[in-house]
């Protein structure tokens, strides 16, 4: 299996800042043949299910605040927001769909402080 | 707008077969992969395998022995099925879409629904 690994597992930041979570893969989910990062980030709310908010690593989901962005390649990733809000207060994951099985991070707790 | 509602028992007992269905609205089911996931209370997410309409599965290895994934065409609805559970399988199972590629990565959510394990 890929392991995914987030950093840090939680972080507080002040409102109308800037929120950087880190994502690191076991392996490479970069494909050399179309060149893209199989690679999704995830926000999830209190009692809600996760909702998309990247996809290709740096696609925005339709929908997502020009807010959000992803970057990142080969095994290092990064989602980060920009002028934080209080809506944004949530957990984050990130996600490999590149080899089955498509597993996640553990998951960074995003708080405001 | 698609849309995707778990459904099934919310209490199982151990050793018996988890068995839950997704209906699925406003969308082909033809169209797309249909990956389940699970989320143990207060925990993170486990992706547990996908199924297509053409009959095409995937499964995590860990759980391949004891877990099935179909799609019903006639009744636009997705099922999952989990053999011999123990507590360790209480968890929010969601349904959720794969689309935009091969592999699928997961673009909508069911709410999710909660089932316990335990005698």
């Amino acid at each position: 299996d890929i392991m995914m690994a987030q950093s840090p597992d939680s972080l507080a930041v002040s409102l109308g800042e800037r929120a950087t979570i880190s994502c690191k893969s076991s392996q490479s989910v970069l494909y050399s043949s179309n060149n893209k990062n199989y690679l999704a980030w995830f926000q999830q709310k209190p009692g809600q299910p996760p909702k998309l908010l990247i996809y290709w690593a740096s696609t925005r989901a339709s929908g997502v605040p020009d807010r959000f962005s992803g970057s990142g390649s080969g095994t290092e990733f990064t989602l980060t927001i920009n002028r934080l809000q209080a809506v944004d207060v949530a957990v984050y994951y990130c996600q490999q769909y590149f080899i089955t099985p498509h597993t996640f991070g553990q998951g960074t707790k995003l708080e405001i402080k | 707008q698609v849309q995707l509602q778990e459904s099934g028992p919310g209490l199982v007992k151990p050793s018996e077969t988890l068995s839950l269905t997704c209906t699925v609205s406003g969308d082909s089911i033809t169209d797309y992969y249909w990956t389940w996931i699970r989320q143990p209370p207060g925990k993170g997410l486990e992706w547990i395998g996908y199924a297509s309409y053409s009959g095409t599965t995937n499964y995590n290895p860990s759980l391949k022995s004891r877990v099935t994934i179909s799609v019903d065409t006639s009744k636009s609805q997705v099922s999952l099925k989990l053999t011999s559970v123990t507590a360790a399988d209480t968890a929010v199972y969601y349904c959720t879409r794969g689309g935009g590629s091969f592999p699928p990565f997961v673009d909508h959510w069911g709410q999710g629904t909660l089932v316990t394990v335990s005698s």
